[in-house]
């Protein structure tokens, strides 16, 4: 069965970092690219990252273009979200899915970016 | 990137409607699309996928079509359990997009 996990969610102050991780199993993780997707509270849900099998792509939002950071390694069945320069308004609930069809997420992580 | 535009924002509906919740691409996905429900505090749960592939263990009442640009996707007849948001997600190119919600209420 294909687990997602993610983990690293937590308070951070305005222009503060965090590093969000993803946790695979029950697949052959190094296979499939992975997507980050997120959703502030109240509304809809926004394609934040995705990155390719084997870092072949990665591609960003322009929401957090040049402040995240998504990385993954293929050995620990693991994608990482590199949060810089964190913003109020970046604020939500954090969810990693494959890009496959059909595709599977995580239960998500909260981040929240307040002073 | 390809925009997607999902309507009504929101929906009445008593239990037992058929209800239809649409979705437009701004250029052609072919059939790069995902249907999903969302209860509040809940990861989104996919219910149909390639615009009209029924995931396992969906009910039969829930249903999808189009290709291309438009999209439908169709609930034969509300049960209670099924107020929640729905959304479509296109994912044609390396940049998926989501639709702005649908808030289904009774």
């Amino acid at each position: 069965e294909v687990q997602l996990e993610e983990s690293g969610g937590g308070l951070v102050k305005p222009g503060g970092s965090l590093r969000l991780s993803c946790a695979a199993s029950g697949f052959t993780f190094s296979s499939y690219s992975m997507n980050w997707v997120r959703q502030a509270p109240g509304k809809g849900l926004e394609w934040v990252s995705s990155i390719g099998s084997n870092n072949n792509y990665i591609y960003y939002a322009d929401s957090v273009k040049g402040r995240f950071t998504t990385s993954r390694d293929n050995a620990k069945n693991s994608l990482s979200l590199q949060m810089n320069s964190l913003r109020d308004e970046d604020t939500g609930v954090y969810y990693c899915a494959t890009r496959a069809t059909p595709t599977r997420w995580g239960q998500g992580t909260l981040v929240i970016v307040s002073s | 990137d390809i925009q997607m535009t999902q309507s009504p924002s929101t929906r009445s509906a008593a239990v037992g409607d058929r209800v239809t919740i649409t979705c437009q691409a701004s250029q052609d996905i072919k059939s790069f699309l995902n249907w999903y429900q969302q209860k509040p505090g809940k990861a989104p749960r996919l219910l149909i996928y390639d615009a009209s592939h029924l995931e396992a263990g969906v009910p039969s009442r829930f249903s999808g079509s189009g290709s291309g640009t438009n999209f439908t996707f169709t609930i034969s007849s509300l049960h209670p359990e099924d107020i929640a948001t729905y959304y479509c997600q296109q994912y044609a190119n390396l940049v998926d997009t989501f639709g702005q919600g649908t808030r289904l209420e009774v």
